[in-house]
């Protein structure tokens, strides 16, 4: 398995509060990748990085930022969660002409 | 823009018999890759076979083959000698080969198949 971890595996929260969800990598790989999964969506892109400090949005990132400091972390914050950010998180990596390797994923419930 | 569709939300196979996943996409770029990730109850996703649009050969691990049609922008999974361990949900992605900034590498997927294994 790629060495890709997230922090927490799993979280409830209160609408309103912030959230910070952690992806730490060991494999050095340039590209890092947030998405959520929700039931009939498949897996969305939520932002992505292609470097320290470059980051870009994806299909779906209204209400979410990230930051990436170090190569090795990618975090993503909701800085005000909502009901309608409960879902399963992913973050992934890569290298730019290589398949992406997942992390084991973020349960998060906003209640 | 580019779309990924699986049109089978789920299918059933019986342990030891072979099944096809369909996966369509729609693209006007002519190099590209498909991929087909597993999702077992677990939730890890799990990387099962890789195609690259410019080769011709349709790419094989073990079990695992895929009939790729670029011209139809078809990419089917076959899953031979079906396994109870082969129960999951199954997620077709494409990725394009071009793009500008750090976006070449971004996935578009599918909705999922979820496949049953019967013993």
């Amino acid at each position: 398995d790629a060495g890709i971890t997230q922090s927490p595996r799993h979280k409830v929260t209160e609408t309103g509060t912030p959230v910070t969800l952690r992806c730490h990598q060991t494999e050095n790989h340039r590209y890092m990748y947030w998405y959520r999964q929700d039931p009939g969506h498949g897996l969305r892109l939520i932002h992505y990085s292609y470097g320290v400090k470059d980051t870009d949005k994806g299909e779906v990132s209204d209400g979410y930022s990230v930051s990436r400091s170090k190569t090795e972390d990618f975090l993503l914050t909701l800085e005000s969660a909502t009901s309608s950010q409960t879902s399963v998180y992913f973050c992934a990596i890569s290298e730019l002409y290589y398949e992406q390797y997942f992390g084991p994923g973020t349960r998060l419930t906003v209640t | 823009a580019q779309t990924v569709t699986q049109s089978q939300p789920e299918m059933s196979v019986q342990e030891a018999e072979t099944v096809t996943l369909s996966c369509t996409y729609d693209t006007s770029e002519s190099d590209y890759y498909l991929f087909w990730y597993k999702q077992p109850p677990s939730r890890q996703m799990i990387l099962v076979i890789r195609q690259e649009a410019y080769k011709q050969q349709n790419a094989t691990e073990n079990r695992f083959s895929v009939n790729f049609q670029k011209a139809a922008k078809s990419f089917s999974l076959k899953i031979s000698d079906s396994q109870l361990g082969d129960a999951a949900m199954y997620f077709c992605a494409y990725r394009s080969a071009v793009g500008y900034g750090g976006s070449q590498g971004n996935l578009i997927f599918g909705k999922g198949t979820k496949l049953s294994v019967k013993p």
